[in-house]
């Protein structure tokens, strides 16, 4: 299988508990994103990287939240100090550069915080 | 402030006939703009998309259709089909920009 590849699939935690997603994209994509999604909305975009650098992150986004890259491969997003307001699906996406680029999507992490 | 919206949160349509999904933006940098289409429990997957120097693509049974003047898009359906019930997102995306702003999406239901 080719595509984009998430893990865990889902994940339960206890509030103030740190996790870590992961994200293996399409191998010749450099672009990769995460997206959060709750229930009755579209995906709200967190961050995105291209090969290693983080080039843009949603002003929205906590400080609680971090993401890496580290050899422009697969990617990992932290969560620290999870609060029941993060209970979301965070989805994982890639593609190539270029003006007009479709993103591939993963099948996502649903996370829940109790 | 909404950049994407999806108005219609539901739609539902006999087999066989036309499926209308539409899609406002209000963003005037916005020049690229994609349907994907998502299943429950799976990430969305693309459907089709359009440049802002057309006002029509088709790719088979779908036909994505783009009016800049009224910042409208709508996505055509012929002939729908029960396997096209799904979750309808539009999203759209500006010159050199890595992310798309989606919106809320449609839940599309395709009676036999």
């Amino acid at each position: 299988d080719t595509g984009v590849s998430q893990d865990p699939r889902h994940k339960i935690t206890k509030r103030g508990q740190n996790v870590t997603f992961r994200c293996d994209p399409i191998s010749e994509h450099n672009r990769l994103y995460w997206y959060r999604q709750t229930l009755g909305q579209g995906p709200e975009f967190l961050t995105y990287f291209q090969n290693e650098a983080q080039l843009e992150k949603s002003r929205l986004l906590s400080d609680r939240f971090s993401a890496e890259r580290p050899k422009g491969s697969f990617s990992t997003l932290e969560i620290q100090r999870t609060e029941q307001g993060d209970s979301a699906m965070y989805l994982c996406a890639s593609s190539l550069t270029g003006v007009n680029t479709e993103a591939f999507f993963g099948q996502g992490t649903r996370l829940t915080v109790v | 402030d909404q950049q994407v919206k999806q108005n219609s949160p539901s739609l539902s349509v006999q087999e066989g006939r036309i499926s209308i999904l539409n899609c406002d933006y209000t963003n005037s940098m916005f020049d690229y703009f994609l349907w994907y289409k998502k299943y429950p429990a799976e990430g969305p997957t693309f459907l089709i998309s359009i440049s802002s120097i057309k006002d029509k693509n088709e790719d088979g049974r779908f036909t994505v259709f783009l009016n800049k003047s009224a910042k409208h898009l709508s996505l055509h359906i012929v002939p729908s089909q029960p396997g096209d019930s799904a979750v309808y997102f539009c999203a759209a995306k500006g010159t050199n920009a890595g992310k798309s702003t989606f919106g809320d999406g449609t839940t599309l239901t395709v009676k036999p």
